[in-house]
């Protein structure tokens, strides 16, 4: 098993510009996840979907879209790029969902995004 | 205040000590509990739940304290593959919010 894979691995996007982050997991996971992660800062919540065809914002969704194309594949898309989006961002999943206490999340290698 | 909060450190120390890290948080009503571990330029990946009676895995010890809202990790007869950042984690138990904290640096050295 893959586990959680993330494509691509880096990118440099000039500001303005878009693009998707991929993500897919082959472990059968009901939940997942996008986390941004930020020098001094703990992973935060971009937006995660509990289920095939739900999706829900999490703490820092501005400037971000989600794709759950199926149970499998969970997108990020950022339609305008700019500086301040400049991070890691690791794609997540986990077998029941955030409403489960003791639900552990698998985290994929992560894509390192710089805008300039 | 931070809803999670960790000592950033780096906590460094020689092989074979017991070095121990705390984190607080912020909701009383937080229910369950985590610590994760992340290698430089890696992933996060889960090193244990935190159970209200403490639990244990090896060299790994993790408690509770409720009546203080903060969590520990005590790591016994430190390796050099124990060198990472230790992220606590707290499910907020509202609005379904898993907070994690910035993390803990710790290098082993020889």
């Amino acid at each position: 098993n893959a586990g959680v894979t993330q494509t691509p691995k880096f990118q440099v996007l000039k500001t303005g510009q878009s693009m998707t982050l991929q993500c897919a997991q082959d472990m059968n996971h009901n939940s997942m996840y996008w986390y941004r992660q930020d020098p001094g800062m703990g992973l935060r919540l971009i937006y995660y979907s509990a289920s095939e065809g739900t999706t829900d914002k999490g703490e820092v969704p501005n400037g971000y879209n989600v794709s759950r194309l199926n149970k499998r594949e969970f997108s990020l898309r950022l339609e305008s790029a700019a500086p301040s989006q400049t991070s890691v961002y690791f794609c997540a999943s986990s077998e029941a969902g955030l409403g489960f206490l003791e639900d552990e999340q698998y985290f994929g290698p992560g894509t390192r995004l710089t805008v300039t | 205040r931070k809803e999670v909060e960790q000592d950033p450190g780096p906590f460094n120390v020689p092989e074979g000590a017991t070095v121990a890290f705390n984190c607080t948080y912020s909701n009383s009503a937080s229910q369950s509990f985590f610590w994760y571990r992340q290698d430089c330029r890696k992933e996060p990946k889960l090193l244990m739940s935190v159970y209200s009676s403490g639990n244990e895995d090896g060299r790994f010890t993790a408690q509770l304290n409720r009546a203080s809202q903060y969590i520990s990790l005590l790591i016994r007869d430190s390796k050099l593959s124990d060198s990472a950042t230790y992220l606590c984690v707290v499910n907020m138990a509202y609005g379904n919010k898993l907070v994690f904290g910035a993390g803990t640096i710790l290098r082993v050295k020889s």
